[in-house]
């Protein structure tokens, strides 16, 4: 069984702050990991994603992620927060190869002030 | 590219009656399609997964005569909610899936209101 917790349901930063969104994973198979945002009344938005290979993911608007498997980690960061960075963003995993479905962690808002 | 559309993007219908949302993928053909429902400043629940000319795979706990799936073709699957009542109201939201990345690809979710 696969499982994702975000640590953290609201995160508030300064504007230009480092950003860091927490999530653990719990996977039996090696997991493919990732994270998406979600404005408000709309769908989801790929930020970045981890199959294989590198474990330090670089993705959309400045945000990038590590894989650390000894720790079954997976923390989105970025060095410095925009006002347009405010949303809710969600980790999600699932089994690598195929069609399967992804399995979403409870999210993290995210508050940017000026 | 790997853009999915959803219409409507908001509905209202009376208690008892059904309605159908659409969920299209505009430019790659989607072999699978995933539905969620989403309840305020909560996360995406899977309700079910659907195969292009088979019978969807429904999620513990999710009706399938009350949420019915279709997906007829490759580029379009509907669910209809059947006898609607007021706590189906929420956030539903597809995901559309090809061979080349198995990615999922998300509409941009429709609002069900149901009074």
């Amino acid at each position: 069984a696969q499982s994702v917790t975000q640590l953290g349901s609201h995160v508030s930063v300064s504007e230009g702050a480092l950003v860091l969104l927490r999530c653990n994973y719990s996977s039996s198979v090696p997991p493919y990991l990732f994270w998406y945002v979600q404005y408000p009344n709309q769908g989801l938005q790929l930020l970045l994603k981890y199959t294989t290979g590198a474990t330090l993911v670089k993705g959309i608007n400045g945000f990038e992620a590590e894989f650390k498997k000894s720790e079954t980690s997976f923390h989105l960061t970025k060095p410095s927060a925009h006002m347009s960075d405010a949303a809710e963003y969600f980790c999600a995993v699932t089994r690598s190869g195929g069609y399967n479905k992804l399995i979403f962690g409870a999210g993290t808002r995210l508050a940017v002030h000026p | 590219g790997a853009v999915v559309s959803q219409h409507p993007s908001r509905v209202i219908c009376k208690s008892g009656t059904s309605v159908k949302i659409e969920c299209r993928s505009l430019d790659f053909q989607a072999t699978t399609m995933f539905w969620y429902r989403q309840f305020p400043k909560q996360s995406l629940m899977l309700m079910a997964t659907s195969n292009e000319g088979s019978k969807a795979t429904y999620e513990q706990g999710v009706e399938k005569d009350k949420f019915l799936i279709n997906h007829a073709s490759l580029t379009l699957s509907t669910l209809t909610v059947t006898s609607a009542h007021p706590e189906d109201s929420s956030f539903y939201i597809c995901s559309a899936s090809n061979r080349v990345d198995y990615e999922q690809y998300f509409g941009p979710g429709t609002r069900l209101t149901v009074t």
